[in-house]
């Protein structure tokens, strides 16, 4: 069975700070994995995703994750936190058909001035 | 871009009624569409997945008498959840994917329904 975990509930960073959330998943295959923000009230929006390849996937938003398959990681990073960063971060592992995606709890982000 | 749109955004009804979600691919057409229930602060559980022209699957302890999918045309989902209570209350939110490529999904804003 497929399952993420996203150890991280609640982060706070500073404007300008850099951060990372971590997410860790367990799959049976070779994964599909992604990560979508979700801002108060809003559906979910793709930040970036990861198949196969070069396993540095650059996103929207400046947003970046590196594919770990060693440690079962697929942590997103950002290098400077903007205000408007401040939303809630879900990481999700599925298998081709993306509909059966499987999410993890969610770190919510909260970016002070 | 692809876009998916629901409707209405906010709905609040009285309990024991019918209340019907919409979810539109505007752009593309979708053969297949997701929809999920995400509770406060938690994260989103797939409900079903609805195929156009056919019935919907439902997931695991998900009763398909009480939420209802219909999937009529490739461009438009419904969820209707019948005879409404409060425990019902949540927050739906539909996906969609294209014809052409499966491995994305396309998420609507989502519908806030809150049952008195």
């Amino acid at each position: 069975a497929q399952s993420v975990t996203q150890p991280d509930i609640h982060i706070t960073v500073s404007e300008g700070a850099s951060l990372e959330l971590r997410c860790n998943y367990s799959y049976g295959a070779t994964p599909y994995l992604f990560w979508y923000v979700q801002s108060p009230g809003q559906g979910l929006q793709l930040l970036l995703k990861y198949f196969s390849g070069d396993t540095l996937v650059q996103g929207i938003k400046g947003f970046e994750a590196e594919f770990k398959r060693s440690q079962s990681s697929f942590n997103l990073r950002k290098p400077s936190v903007h205000w408007s960063d401040a939303a809630e971060y879900f990481c999700a592992v599925g298998p081709p058909n993306a509909g059966k995606s499987t999410f993890g709890d969610g770190t919510t982000l909260t970016v002070k001035p | 871009g692809a876009v998916v749109s629901q409707h209405p955004s906010r709905v609040i009804c009285k309990s024991g009624t019918s209340v019907k979600i919409e979810c539109r691919s505007l752009d593309f057409q979708a053969t297949t569409m997701f929809w999920y229930r995400q509770f406060p602060k938690q994260s989103l559980m797939l409900m079903a997945t609805s195929n156009e022209g056919s019935k919907a699957t439902y997931e695991q302890g998900v009763e398909k008498d009480k939420f209802l999918i219909n999937h009529a045309s490739l461009t438009l989902s419904t969820l209707t959840v019948t005879s409404a209570h409060p425990e019902d209350s949540s927050f739906y939110i539909c996906s969609a994917h294209g014809q052409r490529s499966t491995d994305t999904q396309y998420f609507g804003p989502g519908t806030r329904l809150t049952v008195l």
